[in-house]
């Protein structure tokens, strides 16, 4: 069965306080993963679509990275107006939707 | 600005009444989405739509119904079938299936 685990669950950082978030995933042949931003009460906004391993992509402070079995995005000297709920998704050949994670709720502290 | 409006923000219904929420997008996208979020879980899938006049069940379809007469507009009704109608509703769309889904700003619909 398809599936995404995104971990941790929630991390508290300082602000300029880099580090990473995982989004570990089981499909049967990678058409995608996504990256989503999320914050409390809207809707998500997409960030990055990465599409085989090795690939990388950046947007101001974030940057993702994929290799066969996960993902992560990793936080540069992150801002409190990083703090949202970021979430994985993939998309594998045989099917047509997006298998979403759980999220992980990130929390910059000033 | 293209995008997906979705409407109402907030929606309040007395249990045993249907209720339509409502999507519509400018993006010309030809697919189109609707998923249920509720805290602590990911994204479940409702129904979708690759093209106008066709949609498929998702992974929760019981006690909901979609249309898909025009382009722009998947509206999804909320029946009294549906025993945990209490949620966060998220319209998508995208330029194919299966690709990067573009979402609206969602609708809270609280049933009492």
């Amino acid at each position: 069965e398809d599936q995404v685990t995104q971990s941790p669950e929630a991390l508290r950082l300082q602000e300029g306080e880099s580090s990473s978030l995982n989004c570990s995933y089981t499909v049967s042949g990678l058409r995608g993963l996504f990256w989503y931003r999320q914050d409390p009460g809207k809707g998500p906004e997409f960030l990055f679509t990465l599409y085989s391993a090795g690939e990388e992509k950046e947007k101001e402070r974030l940057k993702a990275t994929l290799t066969k079995k996960e993902s992560f995005l990793h936080i540069t000297a992150p801002k409190p107006e990083d703090s949202a709920t970021y979430l994985c998704a993939v998309s594998g050949t045989g099917f047509q939707k997006l298998v979403f994670g759980t999220g992980t709720r990130l929390l910059v502290s000033p | 600005d293209g995008g997906i409006t979705q409407s109402p923000k907030y929606l309040f219904r007395k249990e045993g009444q249907n209720v339509t929420l409502s999507c519509e997008q400018n993006l010309n996208h030809d697919a189109m989405y609707w998923y249920r979020q509720d805290p602590g879980q990911g994204l479940r899938l409702i129904y979708y739509s690759q093209i106008v006049n066709d949609f498929q069940k998702g992974d929760i379809a019981e006690g909901y119904s979609v249309s898909r007469e025009k382009k722009e507009s998947f509206p999804l009704t909320v029946t009294s079938a549906q025993k945990n109608p209490t949620a966060f509703y998220l319209c998508a769309s995208s330029n194919v299936v299966g690709y990067e889904q573009y979402f609206g700003p969602g609708t809270r619909l609280t049933v009492t």
